[in-house]
């Protein structure tokens, strides 16, 4: 079973820029989270995807970042316009459908905003 | 906000020595799941726990849910280098809304 795929692995933008991440999920699961971690602390949800409808994006900063999960499968997630407090490594997971099950995540994008 | 509290941040512990992480969640959770991730690498599932007072073990690892559900522990018998990591705990709430602890980093001296 293929894992959640993820690009581009590495991002190197100066402020202001714009920047987009994709994900595509392991086939089959329905639900679908981008987190941000910053350095030596734990993951902190931006947005969860059931299906192609948004389930909670509460801690998504909307004034700058904007997602998307327009079939219900793969997944964008885009800054616009990045800060420096935006580095981070940005994780997506995905788990099946139902309340606990696990989730699988991704290798993520490690972004450096300068 | 709600919040899911973990300690210690830190453990440096002997090799052999056991570890044990603590989670602490201001409300009541429908169940908690508990991460492993190694340097470098992303947070890979290991457990999850849904009723009250559970208890879960997997080979040198024992987990625990509270008999409220608001907290859990994650003990680490005998510990080896490769148990080195940070691990996480996650909280979910009823609203099916998840938390994640700050973590636990597990330093093993040999």
């Amino acid at each position: 079973e293929a894992g959640v795929a993820q690009s581009p692995r590495y991002k190197i933008i100066e402020k202001r820029q714009s920047v987009a991440f994709w994900c595509n999920p392991i086939s089959g699961h329905a639900t679908l989270y981008w987190y941000q971690q910053i350095l030596g602390q734990g993951p902190k949800l931006l947005i969860q995807f059931q299906n192609n409808g948004v389930v909670d994006d509460s801690q998504l900063p909307k004034d700058r970042f904007s997602a998307e999960r327009l079939k219900g499968v793969d997944s964008t997630l885009k800054i616009q316009p990045a800060k420096l407090e935006d580095s981070a490594v940005y994780l997506c997971a995905s788990s099946s459908s139902g309340v606990g099950v696990g989730q699988f995540f991704g290798p993520g994008t490690r972004l450096t905003v300068l | 906000g709600q919040q899911v509290m973990q300690i210690p941040q830190y453990q440096h512990v002997q090799e052999g020595e056991d570890f044990t992480t603590y989670c602490n969640s201001s409300t009541t959770l429908s169940n908690i799941q508990w991460y492993k991730q190694r340097p470098g690498g992303h947070p890979v599932f290991l457990i999850q726990l849904v009723k009250s007072g559970e208890v879960k073990k997997q080979k040198r690892l024992t987990f625990q849910f509270g008999e409220a559900k608001k907290n859990s522990s994650l003990h680490i018998t005998a510990t080896q280098t490769t148990d080195v990591g940070t691990y996480f705990c996650a909280g979910r709430r009823g609203d099916d809304k998840i938390i994640f602890g700050k973590g636990t980093r597990l330093h093993i001296l040999p």
